[in-house]
C-alpha cells in the first residue's frame, strides 16, 4: 500500500496563474482533509470530504476550490494563484471521524 | 478565533526525563483528540488518542490526559529520547461537523 501521496511535490507559480493539487489514497478511506502549514500557525483546515461526491469548507477555504469525484481522489484547485498562497500543503485521510488520519508527504508550493 | 492552542511553542527536555507537552480547546463540541508528531519535510504521523469519555489513555511510553472540565489535555512521554525530537500536534474533532482542528504545534527538543 502507498497510503496517501500528494503530486506535485514541489511548485512554483506566479501570481494569478492556476494549479490543481492531487491527493490519491488507496486505503478505500470515507474521509478526505486538505490542511496548509504556514509557520506559527500549525495546520490550518481548507477543505474536507466525508465520502465521494462530498465537500465542504474548513477554516481557510477563501481561493481554493475542491472535487471528490472519486472516492480515492481529492483534488484542491487554486484558480488564481497569490503570494498568500505560499505554503506546505499537506492531504490527509481516514476511515471514519473517530480514527487517525493518515497524512501525505506534502506539496511545497511557492506563489512569486 | 483559535480553537485549538499550543501556549508553548517549543520545549527542551533531559534524555530520560518527562516531556510535559500541553493543549487547550474552547468547543465544547470536541469530543476525540490526537496528538500527530512531525519531523522536518515529512506529514505528521499518528502518535495517540483519546476519546471525550475516558481521562487517560496510555501507549508505551506516550500517556494523553484530558481534563473535560478544563478543557485541557496534555501528552506525557516517558522516558523521554532524542528520537522523541520533533514538532507535536494536538487535534480535535468537532462531532457536529467532522472537522479536525490543529493547534499550532509545539517544538520538543530531547538532549542527549
Amino acid at each position: 500500500n502507498a497510503g496517501v501521496t500528494q503530486t506535485p511535490k514541489f511548485r512554483v507559480l506566479k501570481t494569478g496563474q492556476s494549479m490543481t493539487l492531487l491527493c490519491a489514497q488507496d486505503m478505500n478511506h470515507e474521509y478526505m482533509y486538505w490542511y496548509r502549514q504556514d509557520p506559527g500557525m500549525g495546520l490550518r483546515l481548507i477543505h474536507y470530504s466525508v465520502g465521494e461526491g462530498t465537500t465542504a469548507k474548513g477554516e481557510v477555504p477563501d481561493g481554493y476550490n475542491v472535487s471528490r469525484l472519486k472516492k480515492q481522489n481529492f483534488l484542491l484547485g487554486l484558480e488564481s494563484a497569490a503570494p498568500s498562497q505560499t505554503s506546505v500543503y499537506f492531504c490527509a485521510s481516514t476511515q471514519d471521524r473517530y480514527n487517525e488520519q493518515f497524512f501525505g508527504p506534502g506539496t511545497r508550493l511557492t506563489v512569486l | 478565533d483559535q480553537q485549538v492552542k499550543q501556549n508553548s511553542p517549543s520545549l527542551s527536555v533531559q534524555e530520560g526525563r518527562i516531556s510535559i507537552l500541553n493543549c487547550d480547546y474552547t468547543n465544547s463540541m470536541f469530543d476525540y483528540f490526537l496528538w500527530y508528531k512531525k519531523y522536518p519535510a515529512e506529514g505528521p504521523t499518528f502518535l495517540i488518542s483519546i476519546s471525550s469519555i475516558k481521562d487517560k489513555n496510555e501507549d508505551g511510553r506516550f500517556t494523553v490526559f484530558l481534563n473535560k472540565s478544563a478543557k485541557h489535555l496534555s501528552l506525557h512521554i516517558v522516558p523521554s529520547q532524542p528520537g522523541d525530537s520533533a514538532v507535536y500536534f494536538c487535534a480535535a474533532m468537532d462531532s457536529g461537523t467532522y472537522k479536525y482542528i490543529f493547534g499550532t504545534g509545539t517544538r520538543l527538543k530531547v538532549l542527549a
